[in-house]
């Protein structure tokens, strides 16, 4: 069936350093994607999102990328901070009420 | 506001015990609402969601059934949970704007976790 992937399941990055977290999805009719944020034995939060119509979408101190040509998405975390260690998964809305989850990446921040 | 709540926080049941735990959303109308399971370590797995009262989809075969008696409420269910139902339940929402089933992010419960021994 159609899922959302990711290619790192763990990253480790130096406090300050730049985060970069990948995603795959395999529908090409998929519109609209999402990255949450887990802390353990937590729900996850909304990060930030972004449509279809769109490359790239900035908050604050994160920015997604979305290429459609090869059905990848990106989360960048600017200088990243201990708090921000946790998994990070992306999500994929296909416009039929379902929000289907990828597998996830947990991010370490080290000191 | 917009709150949801979900209950209990943990669960630990023998296997062939039955399951029931619930979810409650508040502050908003006609949510669809969503049922995920997380593994240890894993990614989050839809098991059911739902548009409306008793209009619920199933996302996989499982020992599990889901049931919306009112609007917003959203109650996961087991007659008899076995081993492999262990797990983190969560339960989410999404609004409907303007009517309309825009696509939108899912807010989520602080989950469930139950232990069947």
């Amino acid at each position: 069936g159609e899922s959302v992937g990711l290619h790192l399941p763990t990253l480790s990055v130096q406090e300050g350093d730049n985060s970069i977290i990948n995603c795959a999805y395999s529908n090409s009719a998929s519109d609209y994607f999402i990255w949450y944020k887990q802390e353990s034995g937590k729900g996850p939060q909304f990060i930030i999102d972004i449509r279809s119509n769109m490359d790239k979408r900035q908050g604050q101190r994160v920015t997604v990328l979305l290429n459609k040509t090869v059905k990848h998405l990106s989360l960048q975390i600017a200088a990243t901070q201990p708090g921000d260690s946790a998994v990070y998964f992306c999500a994929e809305n296909k416009a039929t009420d379902k929000l289907i989850f990828g597998t996830g990446t947990r991010l370490q921040v080290f000191p | 506001s917009q709150t949801i709540h979900q209950w209990p926080a943990t669960l630990v049941q023998p296997v062939g015990s039955p399951l029931s735990l619930e979810c409650t959303v508040e502050g908003t109308s006609n949510p669809n609402l969503y049922w995920y399971r997380q593994a240890a370590g894993r990614g989050l797995q839809l098991l059911f969601y739902s548009i409306g009262i008793d209009q619920i989809s199933s996302e996989v075969p499982q020992n599990l059934s889901a049931s919306r008696p009112q609007d917003r409420q959203f109650i996961l269910s087991s007659k008899k949970l076995l081993l492999s139902d262990s797990g983190f339940y969560l339960c989410a929402w999404s609004p409907i704007l303007w009517g309309l089933r825009i696509n939108t992010e899912a807010f989520f419960g602080h989950g469930t976790r139950l232990t069947v021994v």
